[in-house]
């Protein structure tokens, strides 16, 4: 079975501060994403990489940067945290190539005060 | 550009009664459909893909290219179906990114 984990199930953070979260699979998939899920609005791509070192941008990265130095292991950082930052965020990994599902984390939900 | 529209927030049936949650999407390349589904406190999960052509607890759903749509369906709903279901493009090819709709809440009443 497919195993993706995140650091935290809930995280409380204040305003203007440096958050990280973390992600690992274990399936040595070479394509990792970060989403924020939000009532009413779906899943959106904050981030993507499609190999260890490389990320690229997706639909709403303002706010957002990633880290990527070992394959298994996806970051995403909110380098000065704010109020409209408190979402959930999820973690997806897949394997490259066509019609392979994306498999996703728990979730972590974060709050902003 | 790439659009996955879910029409309906909320849909309440009947256990038993059928059921049809509704995704259209425009897309000017070959299109690849998902549908995902996400229980209470569970982690999003694959439902069914449409190059499989396959059913999962009794759901189906066609590609229609010339409708721009691919429905999900059920013909007996039943309690457990109660979820948020998202219908989901790939758009980044053999990369796989991914486009979701707002997602439709399924809830079957006994």
């Amino acid at each position: 079975d497919v195993k993706v984990t995140q650091s935290s199930r809930y995280l409380v953070k204040r305003t203007g501060e440096k958050v990280f979260l973390e992600c690992v699979q274990d399936m040595d998939h070479e394509n990792m994403f970060w989403y924020r899920q939000d009532p009413g609005l779906g899943l959106r791509l904050i981030y993507f990489s499609y190999d260890v070192k490389m990320k690229e941008k997706g639909d709403i990265p303002e706010g957002y940067s990633v880290s990527r130095e070992k394959k298994e292991r996806f970051s995403l950082i909110l380098e000065s945290a704010s109020t409209n930052q408190t979402s959930m965020y999820l973690c997806a990994s897949r394997y490259p190539g066509r019609g392979y599902e994306q498999y996703f984390g728990p979730g972590t939900r974060l709050t902003v005060t | 550009a790439q659009r996955v529209t879910q029409p309906e927030k909320l849909l309440s049936v009947f256990k038993g009664a059928p059921v049809e949650l509704k995704c259209n999407y425009s897309y000017s390349g070959s299109p690849e459909l998902f549908w995902y589904v996400q229980y209470s406190r569970q982690r999003l999960q694959l439902l069914l893909r449409h190059i499989s052509r396959e059913s999962i607890k009794g759901f189906t759903a066609d590609l229609n290219k010339g409708e721009t749509s691919f429905h999900l369906k059920k013909p007996f709903a039943q309690e457990e179906d109660s979820a948020m279901y998202y219908c989901a493009l790939n758009y980044g090819g053999s990369q796989g990114n991914l486009i979701f709709g707002k997602g439709t809440k399924l809830s079957v009443k006994p």
